[in-house]
């Protein structure tokens, strides 16, 4: 099945500068990738997703990217905020049902 | 509260005992999924349902089982055959398939005393 990888598990950041968490994936027939955010004691939040036929995607601070040929895709969050800190997991789909979610990234903006 | 609701928030199970998790959606989706989160892992997908009467089986459905009778509904079930069953559950729904987004529920937590 696929393998989804991601890091790294912590990122710790200055408030107003840039993170970038990485993720890749096994199966060239993965298709679409979403990343979800979760505060703390919160459910995950659907942040962004992108599918296999963009290659970036940004909505005000937040972007990813997909490189199909490296079966990878990033999470970039820029001038960050302290509502930024949470845990924010990648995940990886063929069918649309069956998803694999990376192990998650801590991130943690410092004011 | 975001339209799918999870009962209870914690849960106590004896060993040997079944219990069964709750999840509740109003949003109109046809889908519905669990999923398991432990401390450094991914979320790990147990069952899903695309529709009623109908579910399938994710990468670690042994010792779960599930029901859709209602579209609304999607209990989870976590029988004694399940060796390791502290951890935190969470449901999710989607419109038709996960490819529009998941909408989660806040979870349970699950301990075995």
């Amino acid at each position: 099945g696929e393998n989804v990888e991601q890091h790294p598990s912590t990122l710790s950041v200055q408030e107003g500068d840039s993170a970038v968490i990485k993720c890749t994936y096994s199966d060239s027939a993965s298709n679409y990738f979403p990343w979800y955010k979760q505060e703390l004691g919160k459910r995950p939040q659907l942040i962004i997703d992108i599918r296999s036929n963009v290659g970036e995607k940004k909505d005000q601070r937040i972007a990813v990217t997909l490189n199909k040929t490296a079966k990878h895709f990033s999470l970039h969050i820029t001038e960050t905020q302290p509502e930024d800190s949470a845990v924010y997991f990648c995940a990886a789909s063929i069918d649309g049902n069956q998803f694999y979610f990376g192990t998650g990234t801590s991130l943690t903006v410092i004011p | 509260d975001g339209g799918i609701t999870q009962s209870p928030k914690y849960l106590f199970r004896k060993e040997g005992q079944n219990v069964t998790l709750s999840c509740e959606q109003n949003l109109n989706h046809d889908a519905m999924y669990w999923y398991r989160q432990d401390p450094g892992q991914g979320l790990r997908l147990i069952y899903y349902s695309q529709i009623v009467n109908d579910f399938q089986k994710g990468d670690i459905a042994e010792g779960y089982s599930v029901s859709r009778e209602k579209k609304e509904s999607f209990p989870l079930t976590v029988t004694s055959a399940q060796k390791n069953p502290t951890a935190f559950y969470l449901c999710a729904s989607s419109v038709f398939s996960g490819a529009d987004g998941y909408t989660f529920g806040s979870g349970t937590r699950l301990t075995v005393v």
